[in-house]
C-alpha cells in the first residue's frame, strides 16, 4: 500500500519562498497522479495543482498561475510544491494525495485516496 | 470553475441517529464526486468514490447516491468515532473543487 510522508513544518518570511516535499513508498510513483490541498486555519480544502511524474506537465489552479511549481524527481519517488512570494493569507497546512494513476495512454481519476500527514507553513513577519 | 455547495454547515446530532449531508454541484459532475471525513489535526480521509463506492476500510454505515449535480452521503446510525467534519468534492473537471465542509457535533 503506498504512502505519502511530507516534510516537517515551515516559518517563512512575506515575500519568501517555501518548498514542501511528498515521498512516496512502493512501486509505479512516476505514474501516479499527485495532488495538492491546502487548508488555512479554520478553514475548507482548496485544490492547488498536480503532477504526473512521467509525464512532467502539472495543472495548477488559475489562483496561485505564476507563483506555484509542483515537480518530482522519479530517481527518489518524490513530489514537490514550492509557493513564492508568500503571503499572510498563504499560512495554512498543505498536503499532497495520489488522485489517480496512468497508463500508457491515459490516465484514471478516483479521487485522492492516499494522503500526506500535512505540513504547516506559516507565514508571518 | 465547478462550485460545490454542501448543506447544512452544521449538524447537531446524538448517538444511533441517522444523517444526510447534501451536495450540490453548479454544473454536472457525471458520477465523479467523492466524500471525505476530517478529523481535527487529520488529514482527510476518503469515505466515498465514484458517487457510492466505499473506499477500503470506510464502514457499511457510510452511503452515497445522487446524480449530476445532486449527491447525498448517509450514515445509517451515528457511532462516536463519526463526529467529524464531511467534505464532498468533484473531480469531473479542473480545477478540482471541494465543499464548504460539514461538521457533525454531538447534541
Amino acid at each position: 500500500q503506498v504512502q505519502l510522508v511530507q516534510s516537517g513544518g515551515e516559518v517563512k518570511k512575506p515575500g519568501s519562498s517555501v518548498k514542501v516535499s511528498c515521498k512516496a513508498s512502493g512501486d509505479s510513483f512516476s505514474r501516479y497522479v499527485i495532488s495538492w490541498v491546502r487548508q488555512a486555519p479554520g478553514q475548507g480544502l482548496e485544490w492547488v495543482g498536480e503532477t504526473i511524474p512521467f509525464l512532467d506537465k502539472p495543472k495548477y489552479a488559475q489562483k496561485f498561475q505564476g507563483r506555484v511549481t509542483i515537480s518530482a524527481d522519479e530517481s527518489t519517488s518524490t513530489s514537490y510544491l514550492e509557493l513564492r512570494s508568500l503571503r499572510s493569507d498563504d499560512t495554512a497546512v498543505y498536503y499532497c494525495a495520489r488522485e489517480g494513476h496512468c497508463g500508457s495512454t491515459m490516465c484514471l481519476y478516483y479521487a485522492m485516496d492516499v494522503w500526506g500527514q500535512g505540513t504547516s507553513v506559516t507565514v508571518s513577519s | 470553475e465547478i462550485v460545490m455547495t454542501q448543506s447544512p454547515a452544521t449538524l447537531s446530532v446524538s448517538p444511533g441517529q441517522r444523517v444526510t449531508v447534501s451536495c450540490r454541484a453548479s454544473q454536472s459532475v457525471g458520477s465523479n464526486l467523492a466524500w471525505y471525513q476530517q478529523k481535527p489535526g487529520q488529514a482527510p480521509r476518503l469515505l466515498i468514490n465514484g458517487v457510492s463506492a466505499r473506499a477500503a476500510g470506510a464502514p457499511a454505515r457510510f452511503s452515497g447516491s445522487g446524480s449530476g449535480t445532486e449527491f447525498t452521503l448517509t450514515i445509517s446510525s451515528l457511532q462516536s468515532e463519526d463526529f467529524a467534519v464531511y467534505f464532498c468534492q468533484q473531480y469531473d473537471d479542473w480545477p478540482r473543487t471541494f465543499g464548504q465542509g460539514t461538521k457533525l457535533e454531538i447534541k
